[in-house]
């Protein structure tokens, strides 16, 4: 069974502050994968990797830094945060072929409160 | 360029009611096509993926359907159950860009 697990499932911060939120698959995917969830807008992408070192910008990256230090490890960094990063944030881990039927394994999320 | 419209935002129904939702995705490429279903609490999931070869898939007494021709995807159940709802998101999988893109999400209650 395909696994992500992230790290912290919950977390508060101040405004300006510094958050890490921390992802590792243990699925031997290449792709990995930063989605933040809001009310009436679904699923946003963020940031994305196609392997360790490689970053690509996804649809809403202002104010988001990303670093895939190993094929494992995917980390979304806020260094300034702000309210309006208060959200539900997911990682996602998948396979690089579509024909061979891969799709998107989800963790369980990290919430994300700025205050 | 790219994108999933999901039009749908709340669908209120009754237990044994018949569910349709509908998006329609914009792409150069032949895309994957999946539906992703989110339980209260957990991050969303897989519940089906629909080829362009076979133009539909089946899970959990749910069936997707695909119309190459209005680029339109559908998820329709015939009876639904309260355990059925959660939130439905349809998405798409773009061969060339290896990337995927998600409709809103559908929120479904089933009253029981």
């Amino acid at each position: 069974e395909a696994a992500v697990t992230q790290s912290p499932r919950n977390k508060v911060t101040v405004t300006g502050g510094n958050v890490t939120l921390s992802c590792r698959q243990t699925n031997s995917h290449n792709y990995m994968y930063w989605y933040r969830q809001d009310t009436g807008h679904g699923l946003r992408l963020i940031h994305y990797s196609y392997g360790a070192g490689n970053l690509q910008i996804g649809d809403v990256p202002d104010g988001y830094k990303a670093t895939r230090t190993t094929q494992e490890d995917f980390f979304l960094l806020l260094e300034l945060a702000s309210p309006s990063q208060t959200s539900l944030y997911f990682c996602a881990s998948s396979g690089p072929r579509v024909n061979s039927g891969n799709t998107l394994y989800f963790g369980e999320g990290s919430r994300l409160i700025v205050v | 360029g790219d994108s999933v419209i999901q039009m749908q935002g709340q669908v209120t129904l009754s237990e044994n009611d018949f569910l349709f939702i509908n998006c329609t995705y914009s792409t150069t490429g032949y895309p994957t096509l999946f539906w992703y279903v989110q339980y209260s609490g957990e991050g969303p999931q897989l519940l089906l993926q629909v080829t362009t070869a076979n133009n539909k898939g089946s899970s959990r007494g749910f069936e997707a359907t695909y119309d190459k021709g209005t680029t339109s995807f559908h998820l329709q159940k015939t009876s639904v159950q309260e355990i059925d709802s959660a939130v439905y998101y349809c998405a798409m999988r773009d061969p060339g860009y290896q990337n995927f893109y998600f409709g809103k999400g559908t929120s479904l209650t089933v009253i029981p």
